[in-house]
């Protein structure tokens, strides 16, 4: 069965540091990947996907997600945070039935500290 | 473009009733799935609609049901309430009906159970 991790549930990071968000996915085949961010009483926002091809994926506000299929692995990156970022990571996996659903990880919630 | 709309965005109901919330999606756009998330369970596949018919649905009892109109709007309905009940309902469309397809969500409705 498909499933997604996201093994910290809440990290803190001080304004300009790096930010690395973990996701790890349960899937045989080739997955397709989200990253979704989701703010206080927001619905969810698409940062970025990976489908194939280059496993460097950017996506909006300086956010970038690395795929590693020998680590199952999607990991979320910025260089430098800003206070506005804090907010909820969530890490999804897209159905390989053909469907829209998304099997979605537990999130991260990310705390930016002045 | 208008993004996707929910309403209402905040609904209280007492156990035993029964809710309809309701979902217009973005213009042109024919798939709408329907999400739950709760604190302890995350956010969890309810539903998904494509040209008025249901192709997918998650694990959840009968109580939960959904329709699509011709407009593609989404409505989704709970019946016989119960406490675990309360959440915040999701909603998301996309243009074609694919897992590679972005989906795009709406604010929620809020809804609670006494």
């Amino acid at each position: 069965a498909q499933s997604v991790t996201q093994p910290d549930i809440h990290i803190t990071v001080s304004e300009g540091a790096s930010l690395e968000l973990r996701c790890n996915y349960s899937y045989g085949a080739t997955p397709y990947l989200f990253w979704y961010v989701q703010s206080p009483g927001q619905g969810l926002q698409l940062l970025l996907k990976y489908f194939s091809g280059d496993t460097l994926v950017q996506g909006i506000k300086g956010f970038e997600a690395e795929f590693k299929r020998s680590q199952s692995s999607f990991n979320l990156r910025k260089p430098s945070v800003h206070w506005s970022d804090a907010a909820e990571y969530f890490c999804a996996l897209g159905d390989q039935g053909g469907s829209e659903k998304l099997v979605f990880g537990k999130g991260t919630k990310l705390t930016v500290n002045p | 473009k208008a993004g996707v709309t929910q309403t209402p965005r905040y609904l209280i109901k007492t156990r035993g009733q029964q809710v309809t919330l309701s979902c217009s999606p973005i213009s042109g756009h024919r798939s709408v799935s329907w999400y739950q998330q709760t604190p302890g369970q995350g956010l969890q596949f309810l539903f998904e609609y494509f040209s008025e018919t249901q192709r997918n649905k998650g694990n959840f009892p009968g109580r939960f049901s959904g329709r699509q109109f011709s407009n593609s709007r989404s409505e989704m309905n709970v019946s016989t309430l119960e406490l675990g009940d309360s959440a915040l309902y999701l909603c998301a469309s996309s243009s074609v009906a694919g897992p590679s397809d972005t989906q795009y969500f709406g604010p929620g409705t809020r809804l609670t159970v006494l």
